[in-house]
């Protein structure tokens, strides 16, 4: 089986941290994923990678920046969280694109809170 | 940009009774997914539907695609208890096929 794992489920942490989530997955999949999940906007991706020390934006990077220095380990890292950062952190991992599918597998989320 | 639109956002239900969600996507898609979601917990793949047509079913839940509608469906037969979780719908498409647009979710719960 698939095992995507975070490495908080809960964190609390003040305004202004420097703050880092941590996701490992060992399936040697080549792609991994950060999103945020809130309610009645569903999952919003920050970044992605699809190798080591390669990163691409998604649709809301502001305020973030990610690490991927080895293939198994991506890191999502809030430089100053700001209170509008308190979510749910979802993250995924996924094969290349083979045999048509593209199923990413999903970390149980880190619950942040920013005070 | 793709973008992916669910209803309906919460859905209550009896044990018992049957009902479909709703996936509208904007633009063209390669592959349509359903995820489900417990409470506390990870996404949890589905289904992939490939093609127009495509049809999936396993147990009480069954995914279905129309490309030229640009509209997926998941209907839910004879809803159980065990049922109650939120359901995502996403899809991709040529050019960036590692990345997934989301729905915003259907939150189902199915009461005794």
């Amino acid at each position: 089986d698939v095992k995507v794992t975070q490495s908080s489920r809960y964190l609390v942490k003040r305004t202004g941290e420097k703050v880092f989530l941590e996701c490992v997955q060992d399936m040697d999949h080549e792609n991994m994923f950060w999103y945020r999940q809130d309610p009645g906007l569903g999952l919003r991706l920050i970044y992605f990678s699809y190798d080591v020390k390669m990163k691409e934006k998604g649709d809301i990077p502001e305020g973030y920046s990610v690490s991927r220095e080895k293939k198994e380990r991506f890191s999502l890292i809030l430089e100053s969280a700001s209170t509008n950062q308190t979510s749910m952190y979802l993250c995924a991992s996924s094969p290349p694109l083979t045999g048509a599918k593209n199923i990413q597998y999903f970390g149980a989320g880190t619950r942040l809170s920013v005070l | 940009e793709l973008k992916v639109e669910q209803n309906p956002l919460f859905l209550s239900m009896q044990e018992g009774k049957n009902y479909t969600i709703y996936c509208n996507y904007s633009t063209t898609s390669d592959r349509l997914y359903w995820y489900r979601q417990d409470p506390g917990k990870s996404l949890e793949s589905l289904f992939v539907l490939l093609s127009n047509g495509a049809v999936k079913q396993e147990g009480r839940l069954m995914a279905s695609l129309d490309t030229k509608a640009r509209l997926s469906t998941l209907h839910i037969t004879a809803a159980v208890h065990d049922l109650s979780a939120t359901y995502f719908c996403a899809g991709d498409y040529t050019g960036t096929a590692s990345k997934l647009t989301f729905g915003t979710g259907t939150r189902l719960q199915v009461t005794l």
